[in-house]
């Protein structure tokens, strides 16, 4: 069964700081890696896709990809209470198959 | 990136009875894919639609009680056939864009009393 394993939370973090948001999967074969940002009562959004080792970077979003360990994190800089939502991580497994993680609900305190 | 729209974007229904979602996708793409997704949970993969071939249905879900059409390049129906409150979940149609990346239509809010 190949799985994509996110902690649930809920991750508080202050107006400002460093969100470090993490999700690990199990299908070492891999190639694609995704973030969706789900606000409550919405559909998700993607923000970020990552393919290869190494850091990705997009205005305050940076996505980091480790294959070897199987690891994938999001991190949000001056984290914004408009931020707060549940983060999903997606790992395309083959073809057209795409498996989402459970997300982790993050706010931002003001 | 895809605007994908959904009908209707609400239901309320009654058991026994059965919904027909609508995705409409303003580009023309290959893969629709339809999901569910319960209170408080992820994203769950109903089936596959390919236009042109029948739909690819994932282990758990079978084509008498979801069937899906796609007649074109634009367009998916998933209905909710016989449907049970445990049916009550929101319907998301996606489709592929690109390098494996997937869009969301705005969703589709069924409850089943």
């Amino acid at each position: 069964q190949k799985e994509v394993e996110q902690n649930s939370g809920p991750l508080s973090v202050p107006e400002g700081a460093i969100a470090s948001l993490n999700c690990t999967y199990s299908d070492r074969g891999s190639q694609s890696f995704f973030w969706y940002r789900q606000y409550s009562g919405k559909s998700p959004e993607l923000i970020m896709s990552i393919y290869s080792n190494g850091d990705k970077e997009d205005g305050r979003f940076t996505a980091q990809l480790n294959k070897a360990s199987q690891y994938v994190s999001l991190l949000i800089r001056d984290s914004q209470p408009s931020d707060s939502a549940t983060y999903l991580c997606a790992v395309n497994t083959g073809g057209f198959k795409t498996i989402f993680g459970a997300g982790t609900r993050l706010f931002v305190k003001a | 990136s895809a605007v994908i729209s959904q009908k209707p974007s609400r239901d309320i229904c009654q058991r026994g009875t059965s919904l027909t979602i609508q995705c409409q996708v303003d580009s023309q793409v290959t893969m629709m894919f339809w999901y569910r997704q319960q209170p408080g949970q992820s994203l769950t993969l109903i089936a596959t639609a390919n236009q042109g071939s029948e739909a690819t249905y994932e282990s758990g879900f079978v084509i008498d009680k979801f069937p899906i059409s796609r007649p074109n390049l634009t367009f998916s129906t998933l209905t909710v056939s016989n449907m049970s409150p445990e049916d009550s979940s929101i319907y998301l149609c996606s489709v592929e864009a690109g390098e494996e990346t997937q869009y969301f239509g705005p969703g589709t809010r069924l409850l089943v009393l």
